[in-house]
């Protein structure tokens, strides 16, 4: 069965470093999503991505975020100069065109550490 | 803005014991509601959905029912097993949500013993 793949697993970094987290989306689907969770917190819709642009994104996605498909297979959600804040599990998600059912497909996520 | 409010956990439950899960939301007009589920070490799963009032969303012997007079969208279980035990979160889309962005709860962890 197609599922999302998230790598890596979980990274350690210190603050004031730049942060790369990859995601694999389902091969034909066409809108991406980051979302985060923060120990014992909600979660946060990050960003939305469909036609190589961003469609939608929350407050908390500011300059630092940015995010990316850079050969039509991978999605990455880059963190240019990390915060303690930051510390959280970062969710991928995709969904095909048309199917406005809501239904997400999820990746097992990122544990970011920051130091 | 919308919101979903979710019980907090952790849940501890026997084995055959019933489960209920409570969600409440608040939204403008007349959003979709979703649980997902997350089973250690894996992603999120949608576990069921409903998308008008009064509907009931149910899979593997959980239901949750759409109600719209209460705002609420509590998933219940009558009999529960050890594999049941994940957390769960409660979500909504808001009618005009982009792009199927979701809303979430802040989980629940259930924890279901032998």
């Amino acid at each position: 069965e197609p599922e999302v793949t998230q790598t890596p697993s979980h990274q350690v970094t210190q603050m004031g470093q730049e942060v790369i987290l990859r995601c694999v989306p389902i091969s034909n689907h066409l809108y991406f999503y980051w979302y985060r969770q923060i120990l014992g917190q909600k979660v946060e819709f990050l960003v939305s991505f469909y036609n190589n642009e961003i469609s939608e994104k929350s407050e908390i996605f500011d300059d630092q975020f940015s995010v990316e498909r850079p050969d039509g297979s991978n999605f990455t959600l880059k963190i240019r100069s990390t915060k303690l804040e930051d510390s959280a599990m970062y969710f991928c998600a995709s969904t095909s065109w048309g199917q406005n059912t809501g239904e997400l497909f999820f990746g097992e996520g990122s544990r970011l550490t920051v130091l | 803005g919308d919101s979903v409010t979710q019980m907090e956990g952790p849940v501890t439950l026997s084995e055959e014991a019933f489960l209920t899960i409570n969600c409440t939301y608040t939204a403008t007009g007349y959003p979709s509601l979703f649980w997902y589920v997350q089973y250690p070490g894996e992603g999120l799963q949608l576990l069921l959905k409903a998308t008008k009032a009064d509907d009931k969303g149910s899979n593997k012997g959980f239901e949750a029912t759409y109600r719209k007079e209460t705002t609420s969208f509590h998933l219940e279980k009558g009999s529960v097993q050890v594999s049941d035990s994940a957390v769960y979160f409660c979500a909504l889309r808001g009618p005009k949500a982009a792009g199927n962005k979701l809303t979430f709860g802040g989980g629940t962890r259930v924890l279901v013993k032998p």
